[in-house]
């Protein structure tokens, strides 16, 4: 069975701050990695995912994570952070049957 | 730009009641999911849905649900008698590729 662990419920960090959410799973198959964005009051938006290829992927809008087999973990940073960047942030994995198993989430505030 | 959309936004409904939940998802889809959120708990997958029949089902999705696309466009969850534990934020997913795109959810909650 998979699983995801998103070890921190809650990241407070300063605007224009670095940000690291963190983010391990467990999969005795190969696996799909995916970051999830979920504004206050609204759905779940994908903001990023690793199928296959280079290990470190980014978004339009400054996140990246990598993905490190090693480690089983698929981290997400962005080096400045707005106060729009404020959400709860998902990590999720799936196989190739394609149900995504989530992690608790973690929220991310950022104050001026 | 496509979306998939959910109705109602929030259903209030009594204990032992039925309820049906709608999801449009979008139009070139051929995947469909159901997955809810407990206040404060994880998002959980319950079932995948592709061919007109489920593909695949949590231990959540008891005799009590039940899926189905009656039509080229809707896709349905019914939960046939609610329970308080039911309460929770539902949303549908539909897929293309290796993406899943969500809908903005349904709140039920359960008297």
């Amino acid at each position: 069975a998979q699983s995801v662990t998103q070890l921190d419920s809650q990241v407070p960090v300063f605007e224009e701050a670095p940000v690291e959410l963190r983010c391990n799973y467990s999969s005795s198959v190969s696996v799909y990695l995916f970051w999830y964005v979920q504004y206050p009051n609204q759905g779940l938006q994908l903001l990023l995912k690793y199928l296959s290829g280079s290990t470190l992927v980014e978004s339009i809008n400054g996140f990246e994570a990598e993905f490190n087999k090693s480690q089983t973990s698929f981290h997400l940073r962005k080096p400045s952070v707005h106060i729009s960047d404020t959400a709860e942030y998902f990590c999720a994995v799936s196989d190739r049957f394609q149900k995504l198993v989530f992690g608790t989430g973690t929220r991310l505030l950022v104050s001026p | 730009e496509p979306e998939v959309t959910q109705t109602p936004s929030h259903q209030v409904t009594q204990m032992g009641q039925e309820v049906i939940l709608r999801c449009v998802p979008i139009s070139n889809h051929l995947y469909f999911y159901w997955y809810r959120q407990i206040l404060g708990q994880k998002v959980e997958f319950l079932v995948s849905f592709y061919n007109n029949e489920i593909s695949e089902k949590s231990e959540i999705f008891d005799d009590q649900f039940s899926v189905e696309r009656p039509d080229g466009s809707n896709f349905t969850l019914k939960i046939r008698s609610t329970k308080l534990e039911d309460s929770a934020m539902y949303f549908c997913a539909s897929r293309v590729d290796n993406e899943q795109f969500f809908g903005p959810g349904t709140r039920l909650t359960v008297l």
